[in-house]
Order: C-alpha cells, then structure tokens, then sequence
C-alpha cells in the first residue's frame, strides 16, 4: 500500500524566505505526483502536476522536482509572500485511478 | 467559469438526521469522486462513478451513500451522521479513470459540514 508522508508538518518563515516542502512516497511505480494548495476552509488546487518521465516541473516562483527511484519530491517556492500561508498537499497517483495523499504541511509567511 | 460546484458550502446538522451533499461539474467529465478530510488529515477516497458505474471503497461506511443522476451531478448522502462524520467533504472530477501521466483530479470548494 502506498504510503505518503509530509515532514514537517507545519512551518512558519518570514516573508521573502525560499520554502521548501518535502514530500516522501514508498512505492515508486507510479504515473505521477501532484502538489495541491489548500486554503483554510477550501477546496484542493492543483499547482503542479509531475508526470513519472520527468525530473521537474516549474510555475513561476513554484518549482517542484520528483525522484523516482529515492521516492520523494521537494515543492520549492522562491521568495516566499504572506499570501502563500495556506497547507500544501502532494499526492501519487499509482497505476489505477487513486491518489494517495499525504496530510500536508501547513505553512505560514510572516510579514 | 466554476468548474466543480458543491452546494452547500457550509452545512449544520443534528445527530442522526440525513443530510445530502451536491457537488455539479461543468467539464463533462465521466468520473466523479467523493473524499473526506477530517481536520490536519490526507483526503480519503469514499466512492467514485464512472459514469453511472458506482465503485464503494472497502472500507466506506454504509451510513454514506451516493447517487449520479445525470453526468453533471452526484450526491453524497449521508443516513444517520454521527459526531464522527464531521468533516470536509470534497467532490473531484476526471476525464477517465486509466488514462496516462497528465491525467489529473479537478476539486471543488468542499463543503464543511458540523454535526451537533
């Protein structure tokens, strides 16, 4: 079973800071890896989508990298702004229709 | 432009009263999918359709239950929700279930709802 673990699981930096979020996954056969926004109270949306081909994908200040055989992916956000506080969430989507899920780090920018 | 609907957004109610959850897609996507979030949690997979094809995830309580009259609307039922069914409950969308690598779910705003 496909198990998906965010670390940490909260964090908190001064507006300006680079963020970097780490995602880890335990099996790599999988068809792609996601990272979603969700803000307090909302839905999930989709920031970036990395197909298992690929080392990387980048969104303007977001930039997301994926390694396959290591089973993690890091979500990188330059200069971070107070309007990215929200929990970023990454999931893998395995070779069935399912994503897994992991339960997300909660980031808050500091003005 | 909404994409994914869910009405209500923010839904009260009582102990073992039945509740009903929409969610309206406007993509005319076949799969349809219902998660919950419980607060600080990864999103849990309850149920799908494709198309009117119903999928109940094994471990899915029988108090939920799920109908898709047409390809825009599901609903998400539940029978006689208790304290522990208070969640997030998100709607998601895709064009197929097996399709390749760029394939992705597109979610609604959720609905919250509160149990007393």
């Amino acid at each position: 079973k496909q198990e998906v673990t965010q670390i940490p699981a909260a964090l908190s930096v001064p507006e300006g800071e680079n963020l970097v979020l780490n995602c880890s996954f335990t099996d790599s056969a999988i068809y792609n890896l996601q990272w979603f926004r969700q803000d307090p109270g909302k839905g999930l949306t989709s920031l970036l989508l990395i197909q298992s081909s690929q080392r990387e994908q980048t969104s303007g200040r977001l930039n997301a990298s994926l390694d396959k055989s290591s089973g993690r992916s890091t979500l990188y956000i330059a200069a971070s702004q107070p309007g990215d506080s929200a929990t970023y969430l990454c999931a893998v989507r395995p070779h069935d229709y399912k994503l897994s899920f992991g339960a997300g780090t909660t980031v808050t920018v500091r003005a | 432009d909404a994409m994914v609907i869910q009405n209500p957004r923010y839904q009260v109610t009582q102990f073992g009263k039945p509740v009903t959850l929409s969610c309206s897609q406007t993509l005319n996507h076949n799969v349809m999918y219902w998660y919950q979030q419980k607060s600080s949690q990864a999103p849990k997979l309850l149920f799908h359709y494709y198309d009117k094809d119903f999928n109940n995830e094994a471990d899915t309580p029988d108090n939920f239950q799920s109908r898709r009259p047409n390809t825009s609307f599901c609903f998400l039922d539940i029978r006689s929700p208790g304290l522990g069914d208070a969640a997030m409950y998100l709607c998601a969308t895709s064009r197929e279930l097996f399709r390749d690598g760029t394939d992705t779910q597109y979610f609604g705003p959720g609905t919250r709802l509160t149990v007393l």
